[in-house]
């Protein structure tokens, strides 16, 4: 079936910085999604791509649709410390069976220090 | 829009005892439910997809006569986790659908069987 890779698993970094992680698959997907989880919490979705080589943002989160379909980035500008959580990104295919049904990335644990 | 509600966020239970867990789109009608487990640090697993009116489809491994899932109306699914044991313990999320790729999570909810 199809898997979703992502990285990096983890990162730790200072108030400031920029944030890069990416997604890589296996197959194509038509949707590229990204959520973000705070402990205890569900994921919120923050980006949704729909069209191979779009380019999004969202205040300071920009992400990308791989011309490939079969892979996409998120960046993080100018962190701060709320972005701490959890990041997956996830592919979609609606339509026909799948019931638009995601398949996620192991997800990237983010850590902001002060 | 887009809000996904879950009930009861948290729930402690006796083994052998069966758990409704309640979720409703709150903002928009859902012609597609879905309801994940998720362990700590890892990402979410599917464990169903259910349309309005009709049964459930259950991922593979899932005992579809220990997870009830009903999906009475365009905004209202419910899992039931049947004669509950210790290792049913876990954090369920819902998200909801309304056809298309995105879906909208619900804060989840932290099911302890002691």
């Amino acid at each position: 079936g199809q898997q979703l890779n992502q990285s990096p698993q983890s990162m730790f970094i200072q108030e400031g910085e920029d944030v890069s992680m990416n997604c890589t698959s296996s197959s194509i997907f038509n949707t590229w999604l990204w959520y973000k989880q705070d402990p205890g919490e569900g994921p919120v979705l923050l980006i949704a791509l729909y069209k191979a080589g779009e380019l999004t943002s969202n205040g300071r989160l920009t992400a990308q649709f791989g011309i490939t379909r079969k892979d996409s980035f998120l960046n993080i500008s100018a962190s701060i410390p709320s972005d701490v959580g959890i990041y997956f990104c996830a592919g979609s295919n609606a339509g026909g069976t799948s019931y638009g049904k995601l398949t996620f990335g192991q997800g990237t644990i983010l850590t902001v220090h002060p | 829009g887009a809000v996904v509600s879950q009930h009861p966020s948290r729930v402690i239970c006796k083994s052998g005892t069966s758990v409704k867990i309640e979720c409703r789109s709150l903002d928009f009608q859902a012609t597609t439910m879905f309801w994940y487990r998720q362990f700590p640090k890892q990402s979410l697993m599917l464990m169903a997809t259910s349309n309005e009116g009709s049964k459930a489809t259950y991922e593979q491994g899932v005992e579809k006569d220990k997870f009830l899932i009903n999906h009475a109306s365009l905004t209202l699914s419910t899992l039931t986790v049947t004669s509950a044991h210790p290792e049913d313990s876990s954090f369920y999320i819902c998200s909801a659908s309304t056809g298309g790729n995105e879906q909208f999570f619900g804060p989840g909810t932290r099911l302890t069987v002691l």
